[in-house]
């Protein structure tokens, strides 16, 4: 099993709503990722989690709570968000990070395709 | 970071073989050449990674110039299953760099 699952696969929302993005994957690996990705761009990294440890948060602002309870889920809190939030947010997993010599292939879910009115 | 260029398009017929270009004139000694793809309404999804010698796996070959300075992703056959954009992706080998993505190449394949 090398799928990513991701939901819900679109998400409508209010400016004033709380609402929560799911990932899910089950490949044992220790490393996950969210990444934002606005129509015709290439996808943006916002946040790096290892070993259910935030590693890396690129600058995203607190709208936006990342995380991860356990190695197999992550979940991106969202609060108070803009219409320019709105986006494709996708999830990957990749069995290490941070591991010194190796590359880890990064594999990604479908994304969330979220819209804030 | 090194940065890439990669044309914004590129169409080919199906069944024919596909060159895609990258150029990474910046390229640092410690840089492996990544490249990633990502279907229509998909996340992205590896395809191929190398660092100075010619590699092939199932999906792809990817050709580095001798200088490193530009490498050239091949797929052999296209399919209309191989539409997608192509992201050509330097990372440095420090164990803790993220994958961050270019502007990439839209391939359509003409049936």
């Amino acid at each position: 099993d090398t799928e990513v699952t991701q939901t819900p696969k679109h998400l409508v929302m209010g400016m004033t709503n709380k609402k929560s993005l799911k990932c899910e994957q089950h490949m044992g690996h220790r490393a996950m990722y969210w990444y934002k990705q606005k129509a015709k761009k290439p996808p943006e990294l916002m946040f790096v989690y290892s070993y259910e440890k935030l590693s890396i948060n690129e600058s995203v602002p607190s709208r936006f709570s990342p995380e991860c309870p356990n190695s197999s889920l992550l979940n991106l809190h969202l609060h108070a968000l803009q219409p320019e939030d709105s986006a494709l947010y996708l999830c990957a997993s990749s069995r290490l990070w941070g591991r010194v010599g190796t590359f880890e292939k990064l594999f990604f879910g479908s994304g969330t395709q979220l819209s804030v009115l | 970071d090194a940065k890439t260029t990669q044309p914004n398009s590129m169409e080919s017929n199906e069944e024919e073989p596909v060159h895609l270009p990258c150029n990474h004139s910046t390229i640092s000694g410690t840089d492996y050449i990544h490249w990633y793809r990502q279907l229509p309404s998909q996340g992205p999804e590896y395809v191929i990674h190398g660092l100075t010698s010619n590699v092939n796996n199932r999906m792809a070959s990817l050709a580095i110039a001798e200088d490193r300075k530009s490498s050239t992703l091949i797929l052999h056959r296209a399919t209309l299953r191989d539409a997608a954009v192509y992201y050509c992706i330097l990372r440095a080998l420090s164990g803790n760099t993220p994958l961050v993505f270019g502007k990439g190449t839209r391939l359509s394949v003409i049936a």
